[in-house]
């Protein structure tokens, strides 16, 4: 079946400091990839998202390529600001799944501190 | 602005008291809605499917009595945590595919509620 493996957390970084987040997916069919946010209290909020191989997904400073040889999803900021604390979830929905599922990793805790 | 509207954002109830969420669409219709619970520090775990019109597909270890799903309406669904323990308390969140103009996404979420059972 399909799954999402993400780099767990916390992730504690200061201020303007270069972001990584792995995750890695197994899928049978043919996935898109996402990447959500959920700040403290709330829901989940659509950060990016990529439908094909190579493609590039990117959002308010955040990126993440498509890649299907290692298939990987990375989500990456060039500088974190204190507002970009909150729980980052990689996600894909399979071709092969009706109805739009998705299939969520476990999620990483991004703590920026001043 | 938010497309799924979920409602009460917080609850706090006593043990034993059947608590109502609702989740609506906005602008757009959904035939389907998820549902998902969320421990603390964990992932989202999808409990149900919700379907207009008949019955909810409930995801294995999910009790179909404690967690009563109506999908009254292409807009609404709405999960009823009966008699409701402490172990119930969590954060539960709804989500619906988008359609048309809103079909960018597999899935929109709604802000979640906070479920806190004395």
């Amino acid at each position: 079946g399909d799954s999402v493996t993400q780099m767990e957390g916390p992730v504690t970084l200061s201020e303007e400091a270069f972001l990584t987040i792995n995750c890695t997916y197994t899928a049978t069919g043919y996935p898109s990839l996402f990447w959500y946010v959920q700040y403290p209290g709330e829901g989940l909020q659509l950060l990016l998202k990529a439908t094909k191989a190579d493609d590039k997904g990117s959002n308010k400073g955040f990126e993440a390529t498509y890649r299907k040889e290692t298939t990987s999803f990375h989500l990456e900021k060039g500088s974190v600001q204190v507002s970009d604390s909150a729980v980052y979830f990689c996600a894909l929905s399979d071709s092969n799944n009706a109805g739009n599922m998705l299939t969520f990793g476990g999620g990483t805790r991004l703590m920026v501190k001043p | 602005g938010a497309v799924v509207s979920q409602h009460p954002s917080w609850v706090i109830c006593k043990s034993g008291t059947s608590v109502k969420i609702e989740c609506r669409s906005l602008d757009f219709q959904a035939t389907t809605m998820f549902w998902y619970r969320q421990f603390p520090k964990q992932s989202l775990m999808l409990m149900a499917t919700s379907n207009e019109g008949s019955k909810a597909t409930y995801e294995q270890g999910v009790e179909k009595d404690k967690f009563l799903i109506n999908h009254a309406s292409l807009t609404l669904s709405t999960l009823t945590v009966t008699s409701a323990h402490p172990e119930d308390s969590s954060f539960y969140i709804c989500s619906a595919p988008g359609t048309g103009l809103f079909s960018n996404q597999p899935q929109h979420f709604g802000d979640g509620t906070r479920l806190s059972i004395l």
